[in-house]
Parts: structure tokens; sequence; C-alpha cells
């Protein structure tokens, strides 16, 4: 355990249905981000929350919309995905605010999003 | 926008040879340069960080990286691997006052080491 939680570890969705992955840290950390890790490419940021204000959205499709109700947990709402989006969902934390570029980021084992 | 460049996306070692992975990255001021591991079937986890002070760190497991800055890069070495060394690096940049971009992964390297 990282003390990063995300739930479910494994999901199957519809391009109809709607879902969300959430994550929970036990960290007391500042910041908490939101990641995309596909087959033979960078991780991707998707979203960031900072001191419970999202600072960076990343141009992500409208299809993904996180939610932050506290410094302790992020969700990540799912709705009309398509199949391109299936790959491995990681959630962060840090202690130190995104923006000091110093953000040792401790991640949670991931979600892993099949869409059919 | 800013980059990392992993040069190795598969490498493939017998143990006890010697590894360097490397990485370079885009220029954009000041730098933080990480080095995560991913083992098979576990989470991401950070294997050593450089934020200032001796360009050569040292971090867990007997990995080691060196900040070259004039060269922007920060390739991570093993002198000797293990079977369990088998993993994915990613090697990440944060830029300091840079905006509230996180971290900058590159696209992992693949190591494999064959007993």
């Amino acid at each position: 355990e990282t003390g990063v939680t995300q739930t479910p570890r494994h999901l199957v969705m519809g391009m109809t249905n709607k879902k969300s992955l959430k994550c929970e840290q036990h960290l007391g950390h500042n910041a908490m981000y939101w990641y995309k890790q596909s087959a033979k490419k960078p991780l991707e940021l998707m979203f960031v929350y900072s001191l419970e204000e999202r600072v960076e959205n990343n141009s992500v499709p409208s299809r993904f919309s996180p939610e932050c109700p506290n410094s302790s947990h992020l969700f990540l709402h799912l709705h009309t995905l398509q199949p391109e989006d299936s790959a491995l969902y990681l959630c962060a934390s840090s202690q130190e605010p995104s923006t000091s570029g110093a953000n040792v980021l401790t991640f949670g084992a991931g979600s892993r999003l099949t869409v059919l | 926008a800013q980059s990392v460049s992993q040069h190795n996306h598969h490498v493939i070692l017998s143990e006890a040879a010697s590894l360097e992975l490397g990485c370079n990255y885009s220029y954009g001021g000041t730098v933080n340069l990480f080095w995560y591991v991913q083992y098979p079937g576990q989470h991401l986890q950070l294997l050593l960080k450089y934020f200032s002070g001796d360009p050569l760190v040292k971090g867990i497991k007997g990995f080691e990286a060196e900040f070259i800055k004039s060269k922007f890069s920060f390739n991570l070495r093993k002198p000797s691997v293990q079977w369990s060394d088998t993993a994915e690096y990613f090697c990440a940049v944060g830029y300091s006052g840079g905006g509230a971009d996180g971290l900058t992964f590159g696209k992992g390297t693949h190591l494999i080491i064959q007993p």
C-alpha cells in the first residue's frame, strides 16, 4: 500500500455507460492528479488539483470530468467514452503544490478501464 | 511544451551486466528530475530524484543518475543488474515556477533481465 487507494481496480463499460473512478489519499498531501497510462505512450497528465483547486486540465475531452470534494478525495467521472479511452488511469498525490516542480508523486495502483 | 525523451524503449540484459538508460528533456528553465520504476503488477514508485546540489544522485536498490545540465540529460545507471530489476522505468521532469504542469514523463523503458 502506498497511501493512495484507487477503486475500482478494473472496470469494463460500454460506450453509453456512466461510471466513476475514485481515489483517496491518506498522506495529508496538498495536490492530487489524474494520469492516463497507455501502452507505448508517455504518462499523460489529465487533471491537477492543487490545494483543492483545479489548476490544469490539459485539453482533456469533456467526456472525462474530475471532481475534488476535499484534499483527500478525487473522482474521475466517465460518460460516453470511446474504445480508445481504454487505458490504466493513475491517481497520484504530492505534498508540494503542483506549481513547485518539486512535487514527488505517490501513485495509486491504478484503475484498468476497458471501453467496449 | 516540455518533453522528455527516453532513448531505449526495450532493453534486455543478462544478470550482472551494467545498465545505463538515457533520458533527455527539453529546455524549460530550472528543472527537478526524477526516475520512477514500475515493477510487474505493482504501482509506480520513486527510484531517485535530483533537485539541486551534487549532480550525481543515488537512489534505492543501487541505482544512481547523473544530471548533466549542458546536455539536458539525466541518465540512470546501475553497475550490476539483478533479475529483480526487471521493470518499466520512467524519467520525469518538473519545471520550477513554470506553471501547473505537474510532472512531464517519458514513454518509459521496459527492462528485462535474463537470469
